[in-house]
């Protein structure tokens, strides 16, 4: 039973670009959401998506979108970087309803020069 | 809007030792969930233990149980004998249940802290 994976592992971008990254979901889950973790800080929650909807989202700009498919798989978009979007992504999945724990993927590491 | 604290940025114990982690958290939701996750220097973030905010009896998954005090909103983990594999960063985290028992999984993590055990 695969978990949740994530694409790309690393990704440096330059400032003033755009990057999308990508989630699938583990097997049988229908929820993705999204955190950014800053190097030596907690995960903060970017949104989540359910049922190809954005059902929640944090306090993060517009520049941070995302979009899920019908097959669940997720991704998240980042326009006009700046340097501070350098962190960790992770990405992690659950049940829609009456399930609480999520199952989080290895993360990408976005470092924007 | 919920807080979580972790004031204890690094601990370290000796193998077959015991430690706690501490953690405490803001919110005036009465219904909720709190976590341990571990992320360890490979990354993958992964659940440690849960507990449900109704429930007064103290959750408990092998060597690692918590000690929650909902009045004084504090929700610690005791990691009993010390693993060398328990070396990761430790993540409490608090989710907000809605009505009907649906949550909306928005986690709000603290700050983490380093846990190193030695041999």
């Amino acid at each position: 039973d695969a978990g949740v994976t994530q694409s790309p592992t690393h990704l440096i971008k330059t400032r003033g670009q755009q990057v999308t990254l990508r989630c699938s979901p583990k097997s049988g889950h229908d929820t993705v959401s999204w955190y950014q973790q800053a190097l030596g800080q907690g995960p903060q929650f970017i949104f989540q998506y359910y049922e190809e909807e954005e059902r929640q989202r944090g306090n993060f700009p517009d520049r941070f979108s995302g979009h899920q498919f019908p097959n669940y798989s997720s991704e998240l978009n980042v326009n006009a970087l700046l340097l501070g979007d350098s962190a960790l992504y992770l990405c992690a999945s659950s049940m829609g309803h009456g399930q609480n724990e999520q199952y989080f993927g290895p993360g990408t590491r976005l470092t924007v020069t | 809007a919920q807080t979580v604290t972790q004031s204890q940025p690094e601990m370290s114990v000796q193998e077959a030792e015991t430690v706690t982690l501490s953690c405490t958290y803001d919110t005036s939701e009465n219904n909720y969930y709190l976590f341990w996750y571990k992320q360890p220097p490979s990354r993958q973030m992964i659940l440690v233990i849960r507990q449900e905010a109704y429930k007064q009896q103290n959750a408990t998954e092998n060597r690692f149980s918590v000690n929650f005090q909902k009045a004084a909103k504090s929700f610690s983990l005791k990691i009993s004998d010390s693993q060398l594999g328990d070396t990761a960063m430790y993540f409490c985290a608090f989710m907000k249940q809605y009505a009907g028992g649906t949550s909306y999984g928005k986690l709000t993590f603290g700050q983490g802290t380093i846990l190193t055990v030695h041999p």
